[in-house]
Parts: C-alpha cells; sequence; structure tokens
C-alpha cells in the first residue's frame, strides 16, 4: 500500500524544450505532495510543496516560473521544467502525504511516501 | 527550525557484521523521524520512523532505530549485514503536530557490503 509513481522515469531531451513529469497517488488521496532536486551523491533539497486546488509553495531559491507545478486532483501533481538547459538536469523525486482515514490504504498515517524518480538530462 | 546530521559519508561493513548508521537531530518542538534508503537510480523507500510511543523502532529488512531524547540521536542499526543492504540511507526529521508536514533530510550515509 501507499505506492507512489512517477513518469517518465527517463527522459532526455534538448536545451529550450519544456518536460512534464508526472506524479501520481497510487492507492491513496494526497492533498499535499512534494517535489524534490537531487544532485549527484548530495542529499535531497525541496524544491516546493503541492497543494490540491491551490498553487504550490515554493522553497527560497526556487524559480516558480521555471519549475511550474501542478495538483489539479487529489491523486496527481505535475512538475513542468520550462525551458529546460543542461544546468536543470538532475533526478527529480516527488511525494506524497499519506494522511490515512476512510480513503487511505494500508501504510504509516502522515508519512510521506515517495516515487521512484525521474532523471532528467538536457543536452 | 529542525536539522539533522549523519555521521560518516561512507560506511563500510562485512557481509555478516552489525551496521550502525548515525543520525543525530536538532528540533524547537518534539521530532517525528524517519529512516529511509535508497537504492540506485531509485526513490526512497521508507524504512522506520518514530512519532511517539516506544522509543525503539522496528523497521522492513531487520532494521530498527532507536530515539534517544538525551543525545538527540535515531541510529539505525541491524544486527547481520546483507549484501542487498548496500545502498544510501537517509535520516530525516519533520515538526510534530498539525501544519508541519516538511522533512528536512540529512546529507547521507552511504553502505557498502563487503563479502
Amino acid at each position: 500500500g501507499a505506492v507512489v509513481s512517477q513518469h517518465p522515469s527517463r527522459v532526455i531531451c534538448k536545451s529550450g524544450t519544456s518536460v512534464k513529469i508526472e506524479c501520481r497517488s497510487l492507492d491513496f488521496q494526497a492533498t499535499t505532495m512534494f517535489w524534490y532536486r537531487q544532485f549527484p551523491k548530495k542529499s535531497l533539497m525541496l524544491m516546493a510543496t503541492s497543494n490540491e486546488g491551490s498553487k504550490a509553495t515554493y522553497e527560497q531559491g526556487v524559480e516558480k516560473d521555471k519549475f511550474l507545478i501542478n495538483h489539479a486532483s487529489l491523486t496527481l501533481s505535475t512538475l513542468t521544467v520550462t525551458s529546460a538547459h543542461p544546468e536543470d538536469s538532475s533526478f527529480y523525486i516527488c511525494s506524497a502525504r499519506f494522511q490515512g482515514g476512510a480513503f487511505g490504504g494500508p501504510g504509516f498515517r502522515d508519512t510521506q511516501y515517495f516515487g521512484p524518480g525521474t532523471r532528467l538530462t538536457v543536452l | 527550525a529542525q536539522s539533522v546530521t549523519q555521521l560518516g559519508s561512507h560506511v563500510s561493513v562485512s557481509e555478516g557484521a552489525l551496521v550502525l548508521l548515525r543520525c543525530n537531530y536538532s528540533s524547537s518542538v518534539p521530532p517525528y523521524l524517519f529512516w529511509y534508503v535508497q537504492y540506485p537510480n531509485q526513490g526512497l523507500q521508507l524504512l522506520l520512523k518514530y512519532t511517539t510511543g516506544a522509543t525503539l523502532v522496528k523497521g522492513i529488512n531487520g532494521f530498527e532505530a532507536e530515539f534517544k531524547k538525551s543525545e538527540t540521536s535515531f541510529h539505525l542499526t541491524k544486527p547481520s549485514a546483507h549484501m542487498s543492504d548496500a545502498a544510501e540511507y537517509f535520516c530525516a526529521v519533520r515538526l510534530s503536530g498539525a501544519g508541519s508536514y516538511q522533512l528536512t533530510f540529512g546529507k547521507g550515509t552511504k553502505l557498502s557490503v563487503i563479502p
């Protein structure tokens, strides 16, 4: 239970193009999802908090016009990297907050469950 | 505010030996503490977590961790290492209470298991 998927798992694109990454909670509803970026051999850096039905909250130093986040439903959040450049190449990981309750599957209540990540390479 | 310090960016143990990964935290309020494991090119998998109650927490794959408030520690242990335990391990802290959902991660400890 408490499974989170990401699509695509790997994407290679040309500089200047936009890339959309999807994050889905498969067996529970998540009003809150998080987007992280992980540099090689580094820890996870929180980019933004995505709230269903409202604007995302971005961490300091993260360009909101560069990294567009949409959380249109209780099971889907998307991150769009606009006009991608080589320095945007990274491993992007999402997580969904499992709150338990009537719609929740088995899992630890009020815990973040992580997707498998998306490797973005911008040429 | 909260922070996490993982001592040792790389730990090597022999197969069958004790695994000890250290994590210290700082938090202005009682924390929730987590250990996650990450295999190469994969996302994070929750190993175990501490919120309240029993301070010794058992997780998956034979791992356990003990919350020691006096030492502000949440070290991860496993009695006998297996080759499949080789991975990156992250300790994370979250403030307890409603409205505090953000996780703060340590820098990670890479565990190598020597046959």
